[in-house]
């Protein structure tokens, strides 16, 4: 069974540093595209950011360009995210979320973690 | 970068009703778009992928259609599980963009 466990979220104030983490078990890590994505309190869904299967591209919402920075551990099977210069807006459910399998090999979601909140706040 | 609207942002619905949910994108994405349900407390789950395919597990009461920049997710027969908040999401382009949700609830 694919499993996605996500951690590392907490309480920060503005303008510190989080890392979140995803443990991934259940298929070949090293094969598919990961992704971050975030839901604010009540709001919708907004991508974060996607990393290749290799971890040799990246790619980044305008909001958290230059602040966030995702990388992977294919040894370790975990994805990160490592947020710096954190705002109260990026308060949020953060998920990891897994390319899906078949069809056109595009980078829809399936499964997604259950997430891990951050609350930035003074 | 593309914009998806999600129409409409919330609607209510009998049990056994036939509802549409449409997701119009602001340029063509061939079919490279797919479909969520949420339901609280229990995650996101993929119900429809390149734009009609539909996922391994889920009911064949869902089905979606489309291509370019206009698609729709149907429930044929509405069932009580299926009142949840539902979002399409583009990923022919990044930034990958979600639509803003439908929120579907028992009338």
């Amino acid at each position: 069974e694919v499993q996605l466990l996500e951690s590392g979220g907490g309480l920060v104030q503005p303008g510190g540093s989080l890392r979140l983490s995803c443990a991934a078990s259940g298929f070949t890590f090293s094969s598919y595209a990961m992704n971050w994505v975030r839901q604010a309190p009540g709001k919708g869904l907004e991508w974060v950011s996607a990393v290749s299967a290799s971890g040799g591209s990246t790619y980044y919402a305008d909001s958290v360009k230059g602040r966030f920075t995702t990388s992977r551990d294919n040894s370790k099977n975990t994805l990160y995210l490592q947020m710096n210069s954190l705002r109260a807006e990026d308060t949020a459910l953060y998920y990891c979320a897994k390319q899906g399998e078949g069809g056109s090999g595009g980078n829809w979601f399936d499964p997604w973690g259950q997430g891990t909140l951050v609350t930035v706040s003074s | 970068a593309i914009q998806l609207t999600q129409s409409p942002s919330s609607l209510s619905a009998s049990v056994g009703d036939r509802v549409t949910i449409t997701c119009r994108a602001s340029q063509g994405i061939s079919r490279a778009l797919a479909w969520y349900q949420q339901k609280p407390g229990k995650g996101f789950k993929l119900l429809i992928y390149d734009a009609s395919s539909l996922e391994s597990g889920v009911p064949s009461r869902f089905s979606g259609s489309g291509s370019g920049t206009d698609f729709t997710l149907t429930i044929s027969t509405l069932q009580p599980e299926d009142f949840a908040t539902y979002y399409c999401q583009q990923f022919n382009h990044y930034p990958i963009i979600f639509g803003q949700g439908t929120r579907l609830e028992i009338k």
